[in-house]
């Protein structure tokens, strides 16, 4: 089974440029997450997608980053213009639970791509 | 609001000795918990969970967990540490999203493990 594809790995910009990030989640997975991990820091969760749906942007901060999933399948994140502390690991993951707690098949963990590498400078 | 703590932001142990690696956790409700490790640059992998049922958790890698209710404790473990283990190790509790029925990870800020030969 694919695991979570992201791209790029590693991306440098400068600020107020702008970058895209691209995730493919697992097969047939309908929650779609976000995370921004900055050095040193717990990932933090940017945007929750149940299908192609918004569950959870309370942590995105709007003004800059934007976030899609057309068709329920694969997403986007998208920063412009970029700052400085936007440099971190975006990290995308995937899970098959219908994001309700307990029930059947609900197994809860998440599979994450490998990340990608954001430096702004 | 749930969350999860780790006190230590490193740990230092011998091959071959056991490890501990620290987690408490605040929630309301049934905690369900989770530990995942990441390599260099790599992304996370899932190591175990804690849903229901015994409070010692088995995983991948010979790590195992112990739920603690009355400490709202989930340590993580291993009996005999590899220097292959040194990663960064995260604690992580089911949150329910903003505002709807939905359900999210909320990590730690994660503990760096080093085993040293």
């Amino acid at each position: 089974e694919a695991g979570v594809a992201q791209s790029p790995r590693y991306k440098i910009i400068e600020k107020r440029q702008s970058v895209a990030f691209w995730c493919n989640p697992i097969s047939g997975h309908a929650t779609l997450y976000w995370y921004q991990q900055i050095l040193g820091q717990g990932p933090k969760l940017l945007i929750q997608f149940q299908n192609n749906g918004v569950v959870d942007d309370s942590q995105l901060p709007k003004d800059r980053f934007s976030a899609e999933r057309l068709k329920g399948v694969d997403s986007t994140l998208k920063i412009q213009p970029a700052k400085l502390e936007d440099s971190a690991v975006y990290l995308c993951a995937s899970s098959s639970h219908r994001g309700t707690s307990g029930g059947a098949g609900d197994t809860g963990e998440l599979f994450f791509g490998e990340g990608s590498r954001l430096t702004v400078l | 609001a749930q969350s999860v703590a780790q006190p230590e932001d490193q740990v230092n142990v011998a091959e071959g000795n056991p490890l501990t690696v620290k987690c408490t956790y605040s929630v309301s409700g049934n905690p369900y918990l989770f530990w995942y490790v990441q390599y260099p640059n790599r992304g996370l992998q899932f190591l175990l969970k804690y849903i229901t049922g015994d409070n010692l958790v088995k995983g991948s890698y010979g790590f195992e967990a112990e739920f603690n209710k009355s400490q709202t404790s989930f340590h993580l473990k291993k009996p005999s540490a590899l220097v292959s283990d040194s990663a960064l190790y995260f604690c992580a509790v089911r949150a329910p999203a903003e505002n709807t029925g939905f359900q999210k990870l909320v990590f730690g800020t994660g503990t760096r493990l080093l085993v040293s030969p």
